[in-house]
């Protein structure tokens, strides 16, 4: 099976922090997503990845980047987080052959 | 972006009772995925749908992928109470950039009273 894990479950973090959000995939997909899940809105793009070093922006990129030095990992990082960026955060990655994501567990963010 | 728009928001059964939930879209789709989410866990793909037509079962669960590429809907029949969880829709392609990008719906809360 594939997986999908994300470092941590829960965090907490002060404003102004920067925040890395840890995710690694053990299939070798070339395809990573970052998401965040807020009750209401469903599930939004923040950023994806295709490749090692290529990334592009999703729906909601503003306050996020992202790094994809090696293949297996996808990071989020909020620069300066915001607590309008508490939220849970979902990494997804695929083999881009129409079989869908796979997703890890979700990170629940809480800025304060 | 691409816009799905999922129904119902939320929905509270009886255990045994039949669900339908639906997406529609005015872009077409290549491809609907259903996802189901447990509470505190990520999405797990349920069913996917490739052709327009297509009906696809997966044990009580029953998707179709309309035949406009527009729209699908998903059956659970006689729900038990570990069916509750969130449930999206999702599609993928044509247009909107890469062909692996989905677009999601804001999902189905089901609820099920024992």
């Amino acid at each position: 099976d594939v997986k999908v894990t994300q470092s941590s479950r829960y965090l907490v973090k002060r404003t102004g922090e920067k925040v890395f959000l840890e995710c690694v995939q053990d299939m070798d997909h070339e395809n990573m997503f970052w998401y965040r899940q807020d009750p209401g809105l469903g599930l939004r793009l923040i950023y994806f990845s295709y490749d090692v070093k290529m990334k592009e922006k999703g729906d909601i990129p503003e306050g996020y980047s992202v790094s994809r030095e090696k293949k297996e990992r996808f990071s989020l990082i909020l620069e300066s987080a915001s607590t309008n960026q508490t939220s849970m955060y979902l990494c997804a990655s695929t083999m881009g052959d129409l079989y869908g994501y796979t997703f890890g567990s979700g990170t629940r963010l809480t800025v304060v | 972006g691409q816009q799905l728009n999922q129904s119902p928001q939320s929905m509270f059964i009886q255990e045994g009772e039949d669900v339908s939930m639906n997406c529609t879209s005015s872009s077409i789709f290549n491809t609907w995925l259903w996802y189901k989410q447990d509470p505190g866990e990520g999405p797990v793909l349920l069913i996917a749908l490739y052709k327009a037509g297509e009906l696809t079962s997966n044990g009580r669960l029953t998707a179709q992928f309309g035949i406009t590429r527009k729209d699908s809907f998903l059956n659970i029949s006689a729900s038990i109470p570990s069916d509750v969880g969130i449930y999206f829709c999702a599609g993928q392609g044509p247009s909107g950039g890469s062909n692996y990008k989905l677009t999601f719906g804001k999902g189905t809360l089901l609820t099920v009273n024992p």
